[in-house]
């Protein structure tokens, strides 16, 4: 139980374009979702907290109008990159959480996506 | 604010050698303290978590690790490595259950025949 799944696990996009990235909790209802980035050979930074139905809430020196997040459902949010530009390719992670049950509270991280900008 | 360090960024065991692994942490509250692995291009799965009860956490794959308040370290430990084992480990810090978790900069564990 507890499995996030993402996709695309990779994407290869040219500078300019949007990319979308679903992040799915396939058992378990996900009241709040996490999306991190990682560069290569790094540690994991928090971009946003998602909460079902409501809007993220973005780090410090995270763009929101550039990385759009929806958490439309309990179990599916996406982070869009609008405009991609070279730096922002990434590995992104999300996780997801539950309340209740016998994972209460416990962050499940799904397997990533890497995103390589032209 | 919460902040978590890794000392050594690569450790490298001889497989059957014990594995050692620090962390230190930097918190405000009582924290909660992770430990997470990650193999290459995939997410990372927990291996251990302190939760303010017992100060020595046992996880999988023959893991643990032991909360020293005194020494605000959560390092962890294996008896015995495995060739298995070699994968990037992640130490994280969290104020409070579920709450924002801050990581470590991340070790990667070589095991050599």
């Amino acid at each position: 139980g507890a499995v996030v799944s993402q996709h695309p696990s990779r994407v290869i996009c040219k500078s300019g374009t949007s990319v979308k990235i679903e992040c799915r909790s396939l058992d378990f209802q996900a009241t709040t979702m996490f999306w991190y980035r990682q560069f290569p050979k790094q540690s994991l930074m928090l971009m946003a907290t998602s909460n079902e139905g409501s809007k993220a809430t973005y780090e410090q020196g995270v763009e929101k109008d550039k990385f759009l997040i929806n958490h439309a459902s309990l179990t599916l949010s996406t982070l869009t990159v609008t405009s991609a530009h070279p730096e922002d390719s990434s590995f992104y992670i999300c996780s997801a959480r539950t309340s209740g049950g016998s994972f209460h509270n416990e962050q499940f991280f799904g397997p990533g996506t890497r995103l390589t900008v032209l | 604010a919460q902040s978590v360090t890794q000392l050594g960024s690569h450790v490298s065991v001889s497989e059957g050698a014990l594995v050692l692994l620090r962390c230190n942490y930097s918190s405000s509250v009582p924290p909660y303290l992770f430990w997470y692995v990650q193999y290459p291009n995939q997410g990372l799965q927990l291996l251990l978590k302190y939760t303010s009860a017992a100060t020595l956490v046992k996880g999988i794959n023959g893991f643990e690790a032991e909360f020293k308040k005194s020494e605000t370290s959560f390092h962890l430990t294996k008896p015995s490595a495995h060739m298995s084992d070699a994968a990037e480990y992640f130490c994280a810090v969290s104020e409070g259950g579920g709450n924002k978790l801050t990581f470590g900069t991340g070790t990667q564990l070589k095991v050599e025949l």
